[in-house]
């Protein structure tokens, strides 16, 4: 299967701890994008990259919150100081970012729980 | 600011059609989708509409107007297996979508 995959799909952490996640998109997809999810609600956009650059930063996320994307293949999203609102589920989608092609592929998410 | 509205919950039966709405107000427009999300699930791509219009995808339908910021999903013949939460979400940038808060449908039988 060569779909969206993500790295954990679940991590308990103490509040103040550090968590990355990773996600590795599908190959030939250009874009991807983070997007944090809790119960009840759309997918919020975090940030996404085209190609090595990130592009848009939703300004929702605090500095504790970081992305990269080093070689324009899997990105990692990093975490600081982690606080009990950030607990949520972690998604990430990869598109071709063609013009006028606007569907996105989700991973199965990383669920965080911070304690 | 963006805002999308639709509503919460839908409730139909076995073989019938629904319509999930959308209204939007967002300082950009590209184009809405449509995601359909199981629970316990990622949510899965549906349709995309720039145009204003109706586009037909087997059982689902998705329809646009930009005039009035509105958009439907329509889903026919319905299976127990669309109970699901739906998602509309306006792309706003080139790389950034707004998605509402979703409609969760049961399908009953």
């Amino acid at each position: 299967d060569t779909g969206v995959s993500q790295d954990p799909r679940h991590k308990i952490t103490k509040r103040g701890q550090n968590v990355t996640f990773r996600c590795d998109p599908i190959s030939e997809h250009n874009r991807l994008y983070w997007y944090r999810q809790t119960l009840g609600q759309g997918p919020e956009f975090l940030t996404y990259f085209q190609n090595e650059a990130q592009l848009e930063k939703s300004r929702l996320l605090s500095d504790r919150f970081s992305a990269e994307r080093p070689k324009g293949s899997f990105s990692t999203l990093e975490i600081q100081r982690t606080e009990q609102g950030d607990s949520a589920m972690y998604l990430c989608a990869s598109s071709l970012g063609l013009a006028g092609v606007n569907e996105q592929f989700f991973g199965p998410g990383t669920r965080l729980t911070v304690l | 600011g963006q805002s999308l509205e639709q509503p919460s919950e839908v409730t139909a039966v076995e073989g019938a059609i629904v319509q999930i709405n959308c209204t939007y107000q967002t300082s950009g427009f590209y184009g809405l989708s449509w995601y359909q999300q199981h629970d316990g699930g990622a949510p899965t791509f549906l349709s995309y509409n720039a145009l204003d219009g109706l586009e037909e995808t087997g059982r689902f339908s998705s329809f646009l107007s930009r005039s009035d910021s509105y958009g439907y999903l329509l889903l026919q013949e319905l299976q127990m297996k669309d109970s699901a939460s739906y998602f509309c979400a306006v792309r706003v940038e080139a790389g950034k979508s707004t998605f509402g808060d979703g409609t969760t449908l049961t399908v009953k039988p």
